[in-house]
């Protein structure tokens, strides 16, 4: 199966850019995702990457990934105390949609 | 347009029973696929149905089960629950295109605790 990891906490400052970083074991996904949980909620989609890409900008997100180190990254610009959530990079396995998650990296903004 | 519903938000169960756990698709999308998330943890895979029938299966025993429904809505059924199996269940649902990139939606989940 796929091994996915995160660091556990992350503490930035308002506008100032987070990084939030995940290693995976298995080269075999097609796409790679990035999710958000605020409390109490469920999973949203924030951004996700075509494996054959090595980065993606979306507005404030920007996705680089490094599949020789099997290494992606999630770098929000401006960081807002609403960012403040769980972030949890995925991965899918050989069959689409069997998505493999990391244990998450609680980011928290401090005003 | 309504997203992800899952039914109930809430529920406590002592060792040893049964639960059952419904799930309603976004319009338009026949996958539904069942996760289980533990406090403190990434959701870890549990199955998936398409065309009524479970398609994959992740390291879950036997005592999860589910089943899929004409209007492609699913439930997923605990037996014997164990206190381990507390944790939040979270549905999601895409359509199948086989192969090619269609976002998963996550519903906002069951809490279910074990006492």
């Amino acid at each position: 199966g796929e091994d996915v990891e995160q660091s556990l906490f992350l503490s930035v400052r308002e506008g100032d850019s987070s990084v939030i970083n995940c290693t995976y074991t298995d080269s075999s996904s097609t796409y790679l995702y990035w999710y958000k949980q605020e409390p109490g909620a469920g999973l949203q989609l924030l951004t996700y990457i075509f494996s054959n890409m090595d980065m993606k900008q979306d507005q404030r997100l920007t996705v680089l990934l490094n599949k020789k180190d099997k290494h992606l990254s999630l770098r929000i610009a401006d960081t807002q105390t609403g960012d403040s959530a769980i972030y949890f990079c995925a991965g899918e396995g050989y069959n689409f949609n069997k998505f493999y998650f990391g244990s998450g990296t609680k980011l928290n903004v401090k005003p | 347009d309504a997203g992800v519903t899952q039914s109930p938000t809430h529920l406590i169960k002592t060792r040893g029973q049964q639960v059952t756990l419904r799930c309603s698709p976004k319009s338009g999308h026949d996958t539904v696929s069942w996760y289980q998330q533990a406090l403190g943890q990434g959701p870890q895979f549990i199955f998936q149905y398409y065309e009524e029938e479970e398609r994959q299966r992740g390291n879950f025993p036997d005592r999860f089960s589910g089943h899929q429904f004409p209007n492609y809505s699913s439930e997923l059924n605990v037996n014997a629950l164990l206190l381990g199996d507390s944790a939040l269940y979270l549905c999601a649902s895409n359509l199948k295109t086989g192969g090619s990139y269609n976002e998963q939606f996550f519903g906002p989940g069951t809490r279910l605790t074990v006492l």
